[in-house]
């Protein structure tokens, strides 16, 4: 199971760079990594997603390492509007090989002004 | 909008009462979730339908049972409801069924069990 560990919560000024961490030690071959920006009474919004190395796109830049037992979400020069958590899922396969996919418990990001 | 509609927006009911929560996927989205989130938790995943057929259930009570149908919409039906299953209920759609799949979430259902 690729269980997900992600520190609970972050602050950060506007105009910096925040980087948050994500660990899954139990990932399998096929998982990929996947990032979710919730904001409150939203549903969740896809941000990025990587197999390995890095991956970047308008909005962020995703690092995975090469034992992809951890993931690193970079948001460059936040903004207030940036306040949300932040989800790190993975596939948890199940004894019969069908994936739940499970988010943690998230980040949660405040954006000091 | 993500292409992915729930309904009711809101739900107010009693314990004891049965509600069921609807999601229309997106076009062409062969796989559907449910989440629940409670105040301040987590989404905590409630099971997966592929094409009409379970495909992954998490931790969801016996009470709680869901279906798609043939047109790849989907229920969630809650049924003896108590207090502690009020909660944000989210669907969500998507192509495939493996995690590369980006998943489009709807916009929730709030049920207030009262």
């Amino acid at each position: 199971l690729a269980k997900t560990t992600q520190p609970i919560s972050m602050d950060s000024y506007e105009g910096q760079e925040v980087n948050i961490t994500c660990s899954h030690n139990n990932i399998a071959t096929n998982d990929y990594i996947t990032w979710y920006q919730q904001f409150p009474s939203q549903g969740p919004r896809f941000i990025i997603q990587g197999y390995k190395t890095k991956v970047t796109n308008e909005v962020a830049s995703l690092f995975i390492p090469a034992d992809r037992k951890s993931s690193t979400l970079s948001l460059p020069r936040v903004s207030l509007s940036d306040t949300a958590v932040y989800y790190c899922l993975v596939g948890d396969s199940s004894n019969f090989g069908n994936e739940k996919l499970t988010f943690g418990t998230g980040t949660r990001l405040t954006i000091i002004p | 909008d993500s292409g992915v509609t729930q309904t009711p927006k809101h739900l107010i009911t009693a314990t004891g009462q049965r509600v069921t929560l609807r999601c229309s996927p997106r076009s062409g989205d062969l796989s559907v979730y449910w989440y629940q989130q409670s105040l301040d938790q987590g989404l905590q995943f409630l099971i997966q339908y592929y094409n009409g057929e379970e495909r992954a259930k998490g931790n969801i009570l016996e009470r709680f049972s869901a279906q798609q149908f043939p047109d790849l919409h989907s229920e969630l039906n809650l049924s003896s409801l108590e207090l502690g299953d009020s909660a944000l209920y989210f669907c969500a759609s998507s192509g495939g069924d493996s995690s590369r799949e980006k998943l489009f979430f709807g916009s929730g259902t709030q049920l207030s069990v009262l």
